[in-house]
């Protein structure tokens, strides 16, 4: 069974960090680009950053450049979000999820991690 | 920046119903656009690809259709199982996504 599991969210400071990661399961994580989207509580969707299949190529939403940085480890099927200097407006749940093949939509997504950015 | 604007925000309707929601792009975007179904405290689940695209196992009541600026989702018997938000993204450049339709019981 394909799966995408989060981890790493919690309750963090205004000003601190936290470092989410994604583990992937049920197939070939090395031939997929992946992203982060997150939602603030009651609100929309909103699309963090994205990777390449090989992390040679990531793109970032503007309002999290220089703070955020993904990454991703092929041979431990695993994806990551180090976030600093976070600030309340960062309060969301965060998705990992994978790129259809051929397309540019996102066709499987894990349950998500919830970051609490609050003193 | 790509601004993708649904409507209406929220729409009452009945199992049964013909269910019709929109999306605009402040520019043209092909047909680089996606609809995904999100219930309460779950993860969005794709719907359409392509602007018309049903993705594997999803039911043959939704469809999709527009390109360029103009899209639509709809229903064509709506279950109760569709109950639900529905959000557009546009993936032609970057990924934006439109504010949500909640679709609830009339």
């Amino acid at each position: 069974e394909m799966q995408l599991v989060e981890s790493g969210g919690g309750l963090v400071q205004p000003g601190g960090s936290l470092r989410l990661s994604c583990a992937a399961s049920g197939f070939t994580f090395s031939s997929y680009w992946m992203m982060w989207v997150r939602q603030a509580p009651g609100k929309g969707l909103e699309w963090v950053a994205n990777i390449k299949e090989d992390g040679s190529e990531k793109k970032y939403v503007d309002s999290v450049k220089g703070r955020f940085t993904i990454s991703r480890d092929n041979p431990k099927n695993s994806l990551y979000l180090q976030m600093n200097s976070l600030r309340a407006e960062d309060t969301a749940v965060y998705y990992c999820a994978k790129f259809k093949r051929g397309e540019d939509a996102f066709d499987m997504w894990g349950q998500g991690t919830m970051v609490t950015v609050s003193s | 920046d790509i601004q993708m604007t649904q409507s209406p925000s929220t729409l009452s309707a009945s199992v049964g119903d013909r269910v019709t929601i929109t999306c605009r792009a402040s520019q043209s975007i092909s047909s680089r656009l996606a609809w995904y179904q999100q219930k309460p405290g779950k993860a969005p689940k794709l719907l359409i690809y392509k602007a018309s695209s049903l993705e594997n196992a999803v039911p043959s009541r939704f469809s999709g259709s527009g390109s360029g600026t103009d899209f639509t989702l709809t229903i064509s018997s709506l279950q109760p199982d569709d109950f639900a938000t529905y959000y557009c993204q546009q993936y032609n450049r970057y990924w934006t996504f439109g504010q949500g339709t909640k679709v609830d019981v009339k």
